[in-house]
């Protein structure tokens, strides 16, 4: 079955390091994304990409980074300049259409705790 | 800038009871309004959507959802509901300017008791 991986589901990191979420899809979806999910809050867009080699900022980008080398993988990379981490991660892929008018399909999370 | 309100944190219903959640959003044009669920340390999945036409859309699950323009609501409804109903909703809603913001509201969640 096709479908959104994301690994691991639980990860624990120390203040200041950078660490990295993994995302791989065999949809063969072109678009990607990542959200961001806190308690009583909505998802807040963090990054996305349409394309290979390209992906722009959303709407919480600042502390967060991002690579599209491969259509099946969109890998997002927390660094130390986020400073409040610790969150829900989400990442979501759509056939080729956008966001605001195409179902999102969705992987089943990265539990990210820093302390 | 569009946004969603879903103004009730949290629900509680009795097993077989009717269900509906509300959904208001606010938004120039014509949204496009989708309803997702997320159990318990999961992904969302999509119950159901509106961009256009009939304005009662059925969904899966058997939920089904109301687009009603002159009150900007998008309300989840089901007839009877199931102990598996148990879960997180999340409303939203995309603008369609040819960009990715989609809006989500804050979720409510669904409790069901015996």
């Amino acid at each position: 079955d096709g479908g959104i991986t994301q690994s691991p589901k639980y990860l624990f990191r120390k203040e200041g390091q950078n660490v990295t979420l993994s995302c791989e899809q065999n949809l063969n979806h072109d678009a990607m994304y990542w959200y961001r999910q806190d308690p009583g809050q909505g998802l807040r867009l963090i990054y996305y990409s349409q394309i290979v080699n390209d992906f722009q900022k959303g709407d919480i980008a600042e502390g967060y980074s991002v690579s599209r080398e491969k259509k099946e993988s969109f890998p997002l990379t927390v660094t130390s300049a986020q400073k409040n981490p610790t969150a829900f991660y989400l990442c979501a892929s759509t056939p080729g259409g956008m966001a605001y008018n195409s179902p999102l399909h969705f992987g089943n999370g990265t539990r990210l705790t820093v302390t | 800038a569009q946004s969603v309100t879903q103004p009730d944190i949290h629900i509680t219903v009795s097993e077989g009871a009717s269900l509906e959640l509300r959904c208001n959003y606010s938004y120039g044009a014509t949204p496009y309004l989708f309803w997702y669920v997320q159990s318990p340390g999961q992904g969302l999945q999509l119950l159901l959507k509106y961009f256009s036409g009939d304005t009662l859309v059925q969904g899966i699950k058997g939920f089904e959802a109301e687009f009603k323009r002159s009150q900007s609501s998008f309300n989840l409804r089901k007839p009877s509901v199931h102990w598996s109903d148990a879960a997180e909703y999340f409303c939203a809603v995309g603008d369609n300017f040819g960009n990715e913001k989609l809006t989500f509201g804050t979720g409510t969640r669904l409790t069901i008791i015996p």
